[in-house]
């Protein structure tokens, strides 16, 4: 599976977009892009996935560049509640074997 | 009731005992994983299972057995704990592409 690389942590005012950039300049044609969240020591909470069409449900939005090097996770109007470490994954969609997790972006959400 | 559940939440050891660490899910997947979280890292494979017979070694698997007794319980078992296996313990199912659901965690400390 293709690595990805995020920044270390980043800041978000309350009520405004949190936008999340994720790096993954080697990712296959075959491979999908996924989000996970963790609050403080909870299960990772799956956020979004998606291949090359920018996806959005009831939590977020997830755009991939044409070129599907990079991706943004977008949470439209972040809460305190969203603060969380926040993991980008690539992965073959029928890679059955696992995710890789690396260490994330941690969000802070500030009032 | 959550769609995977964990027990024990907490558990301390001593050094040399064996323990097991349980997992059911509601979900009616197939697939189940155990992954453990340490400070500052990622989430790191342990042994996964494709259905009741079939039973995988992770990336970190030495020190550590599991049991697939049905399609709904995985358990992970450490024959004689180490301190080093101080971490957080998460469950996860998952069935075909879709994202994986986590268990609430197990926080095991052995001393």
């Amino acid at each position: 599976d293709a690595k990805t690389t995020q920044p270390t942590s980043m800041d978000c005012a309350e009520g405004r977009a949190a936008n999340l950039p994720c790096n993954h300049s080697t990712i296959s044609g075959n491979e999908y892009v996924y989000w996970y969240r963790q609050i403080h020591s909870q299960g990772p909470q799956y956020i979004i996935h998606g291949l090359k069409n920018n996806e959005t449900n009831e939590m977020a939005s997830l755009i991939i560049t044409e070129d599907r090097k990079s991706s943004t996770l977008i949470l439209p109007h972040a809460t305190l509640r969203d603060t969380a470490v926040y993991y980008c994954i690539v992965r073959a969609l029928y890679n059955f074997n696992k995710f890789y997790f690396g260490s994330g972006t941690k969000l802070n959400v500030k009032p | 009731d959550a769609d995977v559940t964990q027990t024990p939440r907490n558990r301390i050891t001593k050094t040399g005992k064996r323990i097991m660490l349980e997992c059911s899910q509601t979900k009616g997947h197939d697939r189940m994983y155990w992954y453990r979280q340490d400070p500052g890292l990622g989430l790191r494979l342990i042994y996964y299972s494709f259905d009741v017979k079939d039973i995988n070694k992770g990336e970190i698997s030495d020190g550590y057995s599991v049991s697939r007794q049905a399609q709904a319980k995985f358990s992970l078992s450490l024959e004689s704990a180490i301190p080093n296996q101080t971490a957080l313990y998460f469950c996860a199912t998952s069935e075909g592409g879709d994202g994986y659901t986590f268990g609430s965690g197990t926080r095991l400390t052995v001393v």
